[in-house]
């Protein structure tokens, strides 16, 4: 079965720039998705697509697919983006999930 | 603006059946090219995707779930509504239920809905 790698856990100064990773064999084949959920709350979709934000989502909010990796980065990271990420594709059978980052501010 | 309800017991006893329905809002869950999908998290774990359906009832299954799963949709009550059977402790959740654009992205949860498997 497919799997995605992430980082258990990724630290970011505050205002400085995050990145989150999400491994998968070839999955630039594939597209990327990207979801924000903060302590007690459901996921909210924050990249689509590999690189696509829905509406009402910042700017600083980024994607990226290429080779192996998916990667979500984070500009001018703020407090308030500290929350758990999880990366998700279809990978041709079966809906796939990374196992979670979590970020924090510092 | 489309809202997602869960409901649904919080607590069942193994080897047991878990209901769950999602009951759509604010919007039509009728044909739109949308799907309507279950998804859990275990206590301090990553999400898991379970199974999703259409407006039209074409179902697609996490084959992790696949022999006792059951998902069904009822557009005259605008909801859509999820069966797991011989539940056990692993199967200890939040239950969410979402608007997936099959079978890609899930653009709109529900807020989730603990369940608890013990005797």
């Amino acid at each position: 079965s497919y799997e995605l790698t992430q980082p258990l856990s990724v630290s970011v100064t505050l205002g400085q720039t995050a990145r989150i990773t999400c491994g998968g064999d070839n999955i630039e084949k594939t597209n990327a998705h990207w979801y924000q959920q903060k302590a007690g709350q459901a996921p909210v979709l924050v990249i689509y697509r590999d690189d696509n934000r829905p509406s009402g989502i910042p700017e600083r909010f980024a994607g990226s697919n290429s080779g192996n990796t998916a990667t979500l980065t984070i500009s001018g990271a703020q407090a308030g983006d500290e929350a758990d990420y999880f990366c998700q594709v279809w990978d041709g059978s079966t809906v796939v999930f990374g196992g979670g980052t979590k970020l924090t501010v510092l | 603006q489309l809202l997602l309800q869960e409901s649904g017991p919080g607590l069942v006893k193994p080897s047991e059946t878990l209901s769950l329905t999602c009951n759509v809002s604010g919007g039509s869950i009728g044909p739109s090219g949308y799907y309507w999908g279950w998804l859990r998290q275990p206590p301090g774990k990553g999400l898991e995707w379970i199974a999703s359906i259409s407006s039209t009832a074409n179902s697609h299954y996490n084959p992790a779930f696949k022999s006792r799963v059951a998902i069904s949709v009822d557009t005259s009550k605008s909801h859509f509504a999820l069966k797991l059977s011989s539940v056990a402790a692993a199967d200890t959740a939040v239950y969410f239920c979402a608007r997936q654009l099959w079978p890609e992205k899930f653009d709109l949860w529900g807020q989730g809905t603990q369940v608890i498997v013990a005797s």
